[in-house]
């Protein structure tokens, strides 16, 4: 399976503060990506990064992409508690780059 | 431009019965995705299609379940005889048709309970 699997499976921490969460892979991919999910809701999406690429922005996001551990790491800057949600991590298999595998997912709780 | 829909957003049907789960892209995007989320996992992917044409199934069970993304109109996913073991969340996703750009958008999905 080439399934992404997030660690920690929970984070819990206090507003202000930055939360790390790590994604792992079995395979080659053409791109990872990071989706945020609150809770009953859908899927929304935050930042996707290439397979040659090693880190990517967005706001209060950082990313990180090392293939050779096939790992990723997502960043959260001075988290608010608006943040809370589940995060995951989707591998495009560099093959058959239309379809996602997902992990399941990170559980981020940011107490006010 | 509005994203991608989904209806019904909450699905209650008895053991036997048919669920039919609709969802339209977003304009312009002319590739749809079906995932399917248990409680507290993350989404499994089950078919993607294209417009008339199905172009991955391997997600999909082999029986109960079809998907179907006619020339006009919504993707249906179609599941008939329902078991409770098929109570979840249904996903649908959309992306463009440019190359290159591989992010799918998803939408609010369907809660789908069987009794």
């Amino acid at each position: 399976s080439q399934q992404g699997e997030e660690d920690p499976q929970a984070l819990s921490i206090q507003e202000g503060e930055n939360a790390t969460m790590n994604c792992s892979y079995k395979t080659s991919i053409n791109n990872l990506q990071w989706y945020r999910q609150n809770s009953g809701r859908g899927l929304v999406h935050l930042i996707l990064i290439r397979s040659n690429e090693r880190e990517k922005h967005s706001g209060r996001l950082r990313v990180t992409l090392d293939t050779s551990k096939k790992s990723s790491s997502l960043l959260i800057t001075a988290s608010r508690a608006a943040d809370t949600a589940s995060y995951f991590c989707a591998t495009a298999d560099r093959y058959n780059f239309n379809k996602f595998y997902f992990g399941s997912g990170t559980k981020l709780n940011v107490k006010p | 431009n509005a994203g991608v829909m989904q209806n019904p957003r909450h699905l209650v049907r008895r053991r036997g019965q048919e669920a039919r789960l609709r969802c339209s892209p977003m304009k312009g995007h002319s590739h749809v995705y079906w995932y399917r989320q248990l409680p507290e996992e993350g989404l499994k992917f089950m078919v993607y299609l294209q417009k008339e044409n199905i172009i991955d199934e391997s997600g999909m069970p082999k029986e109960r379940f079809s998907a179907e993304f006619p020339k006009e109109g919504p993707s249906i996913l179609r599941i008939q005889q329902v078991v409770r073991g098929d109570s979840a969340a249904y996903f649908c996703a959309s992306s463009p048709i440019l190359a290159g750009d591989e992010t799918q958008y998803f939408g609010p999905g369907t809660r789908l309970l069987v009794l």
